[in-house]
């Protein structure tokens, strides 16, 4: 079947212009997640949603970046007033809630998007 | 000090030769994912432990949650298997995966 989605997957951005990137998860797929892989490192959390409830936004690094799953299927993360310090791939990974709702450890990732602010 | 600590950082094996990858952790954990990433791709989980042993075709995975260490084995190595080797865990307290700095590994034919 289809798994998580993620566009687009390469982004070129002036530093200073807003981006938004979208990530399409396993349909039925509850818990959403989004996180920032800088080059050569490991991916870090940035935020988690619970269907369209946004419940952890603690790794998010700055109040330039906001996301979004107003409907708790798609996502969108948006960076405003784009750094150079921005620029990494961008991961989104989706699971399902195991019953009562909490949280299903195993996560099916996206592709990822590569952001580049030049 | 990160909380999750991986080993070597980069390897370099000859096909066919035996691969070990080390990741040890310093909080409690609820689960261990041993995760391949190919170079522009996305991310693959391999293993999800929380205990004892895991094997997948010449994939073996332990964790010993007493010692707060996991290792990742490639067994009879290939050079489809060069990648980056990323372990994670879920903390016991928390909602969100924690990752180490990731195994860069090139098998050479």
């Amino acid at each position: 079947g289809a798994g998580v989605s993620q566009s687009p997957r390469y982004k070129v951005a002036k530093r200073g212009q807003d981006v938004a990137l979208r990530c399409d998860p396993i349909s039925g797929h509850v818990s959403l997640f989004w996180y920032q892989q800088a080059l050569g490192q490991g991916p870090e959390f940035l935020t988690y949603f619970q269907n369209e409830a946004q419940l952890d936004k603690s790794g998010l690094p700055s109040d330039r970046f906001f996301a979004e799953r107003p409907e708790g299927s798609v996502s969108t993360l948006k960076i405003q007033r784009t750094q150079q310090e921005d620029s990494a791939v961008y991961l989104c990974a989706s699971s399902l809630a195991l019953a009562g709702a909490t949280i299903s450890y195993e996560q099916y990732f996206g592709p990822g998007t590569r952001l580049t602010v030049t | 000090k990160n909380e999750v600590e991986q080993s070597p950082q980069n390897l370099t094996a000859q096909e066919g030769e035996f691969i070990t990858i080390n990741c040890s952790y310093s909080v409690g954990i609820s689960a261990l994912h041993w995760l391949q990433q190919h170079p522009g791709g996305g991310i693959v989980s391999l293993f999800m432990l929380s205990s004892g042993k895991k094997k997948h075709g010449r994939l073996i995975a332990t964790i010993n949650i007493q010692e707060k260490h996991s290792s990742l084995h490639i067994t009879a190595s290939h050079p489809r298997d060069s990648a980056v080797y990323i372990c994670a865990v879920w903390q016991a307290a928390g909602n969100k995966l924690t990752f180490g700095g990731g195994t860069r590994v090139l098998v050479k034919p």
